[in-house]
């Protein structure tokens, strides 16, 4: 069964300490990779697409990789607004649903 | 604003009413998908449309809830008979698709649903 893992599922950091998101899947044929990030009471917000394992996308202070069995969101000193939930998303060849892991809350106290 | 809009962004209904959502997506795209979203979860996919043929239903999309999207433009999400287990964030997203690559979906901000 494709299956989607995040962890961990809540991390608090303070402002200017790195770290890194996790999503490891299992899945019967990879199309692509996604990560959203989701602010309380609102629709994911689409961050990156990853398509081949050693692809690496950067955005801000955000930069997500990508190996054949995970992917890394890496956040390099954070701000309190970088506080969200962050989502990963598979799209598994042959369907056309997007499947996702529970997320990670993440939490940058001032 | 050109996102993916959806209408209303809250309603509060009895046990056994129907309940109708409606998911204008981004001009362009020719995909259109619908979650629902439980607190403490991902998105949990419902159902998709390619233009306006419905091609994918999930397992949880009960007989209770019918999908249409007349004329491959906006689309509407029914429940009917509503129960508690109902209650969730119903999401709407759209994509395009071209030349077999899909590129990503974007997401509107939601219907809140609570069955009271």
């Amino acid at each position: 069964e494709d299956q989607v893992t995040q962890s961990p599922e809540a991390l608090r950091l303070q402002e200017g300490e790195s770290s890194s998101l996790n999503c490891s899947y299992t899945v019967s044929g990879l199309r692509g990779l996604f990560w959203y990030r989701q602010d309380p009471g609102k629709g994911p917000e689409f961050l990156f697409t990853l398509y081949s394992a050693g692809e690496e996308k950067e955005k801000e202070r955000l930069k997500a990789t990508l190996t054949k069995k995970e992917s890394f969101l890496h956040i390099t000193a954070p701000k309190p607004e970088d506080s969200a939930t962050y989502l990963c998303a598979v799209h598994i060849q042959g369907a056309q649903k997007l499947v996702f892991g529970q997320g990670t809350r993440l939490t940058i106290n001032p | 604003d050109t996102g993916v809009s959806q209408d209303p962004r809250h309603k509060i209904t009895k046990r056994g009413q129907n309940v109708t959502f409606r998911c204008d997506p981004i001009s362009e795209h020719n995909r259109l998908y619908w979650y629902r979203q439980t607190l403490g979860q991902g998105p949990e996919f419902l159902t998709y449309f390619q233009n306006e043929a419905q091609l994918e239903k999930s397992r949880l999309l009960s007989d209770r809830f019918s999908a249409e999207r007349p004329k491959g433009s906006f689309s509407t999400l029914e429940i009917q008979r509503t129960e508690q287990g109902d209650s969730a964030m119903y999401l709407c997203a759209s994509s395009k698709y071209r030349d077999i690559v899909d590129t990503e979906a974007f997401f509107g901000q939601g219907t809140r649903l609570t069955v009271v």
